[in-house]
């Protein structure tokens, strides 16, 4: 059971916008910047998304990251076959002092 | 560019110990906060430890705590995780990561794993 809460999967056409979601609590994403991560499997994660909304270099404004309260949502236009992946959220735990991930959602393009 | 990368992984009996290693390269080593994580055959990634740029200051998930010990040396340009007790369901993919932010951790840079598995 993790500890940030996303939907194990979402789904939309190429060129369509999805968004995923992610819900924590105080002691994590209300008081601490979350970041995004991209997975495809056998390949290290990326990250796509910092400190709540930043784009690290090289990340293309189709993907955005915002936060509101004790959830945060990666949103990603212009969907491409290449974004099948797996996404994460994480952030830190200022209750655990520990880092922390969620569940991750597998995202599928139709 | 940085490069990261994990060795040391490999089959190990229960109740074993394994080092694992993450060499460095391609920025100031000594200046960052480093992570490991991992992933289990069919999980979610699972952060697992973090170590400050100084050494100083180390952080365990709870499913960890007392078996894994996090260290690096900073002549090496090395990041290390001791694995101690190992159990079956620490089977799985460790990755390091490099912490680039000042802020909360963001995990900029992540090696290409090394897989431990836990079997008799």
């Amino acid at each position: 059971q993790s500890v940030l809460t996303q939907p194990p999967s979402v789904s939309a056409a190429p060129g369509q916008k999805v968004t995923i979601s992610c819900s924590g609590s105080s002691s994590n994403i209300g008081n601490n910047y979350v970041s995004w991560y991209q997975h495809l499997p056998g390949t290290a994660p990326k990250l796509l998304i910092y400190e709540n909304n930043r784009r690290p270099s090289g990340i293309p404004d189709r993907f955005s990251g915002s936060k509101s309260g004790t959830s945060a949502t990666l949103g990603i236009t212009g969907l491409q076959t290449g974004d099948e992946a797996d996404y994460y959220c994480g952030t830190w735990d200022s209750s655990l002092s520990a880092g922390v991930f969620g569940g991750g959602t597998k995202l599928t393009v139709l | 560019q940085v490069h990261l990368v994990e060795s040391g992984g490999g089959v190990v009996q229960p109740g074993r110990s394994l080092r694992l290693s993450c060499a460095a390269s391609g920025f100031t080593f000594s200046s960052y906060g480093m992570h490991w994580v991992r992933q289990a055959p069919g999980k979610g990634l699972e952060w697992v430890a973090a170590i400050s740029y100084d050494g100083s200051k180390k952080y365990y998930a709870d499913s960890v705590k007392g078996r894994f010990t996090i260290s690096r040396d900073s002549s090496k340009n090395t990041l290390y995780v001791q694995i101690n007790s190992l159990r079956a369901e620490d089977t799985a993919v460790y990755y390091c990561a490099k912490d680039d932010c000042t802020t909360t951790s963001c995990l900029g840079y992540w090696g290409q794993g090394t897989l431990v598995t836990v079997s008799s």
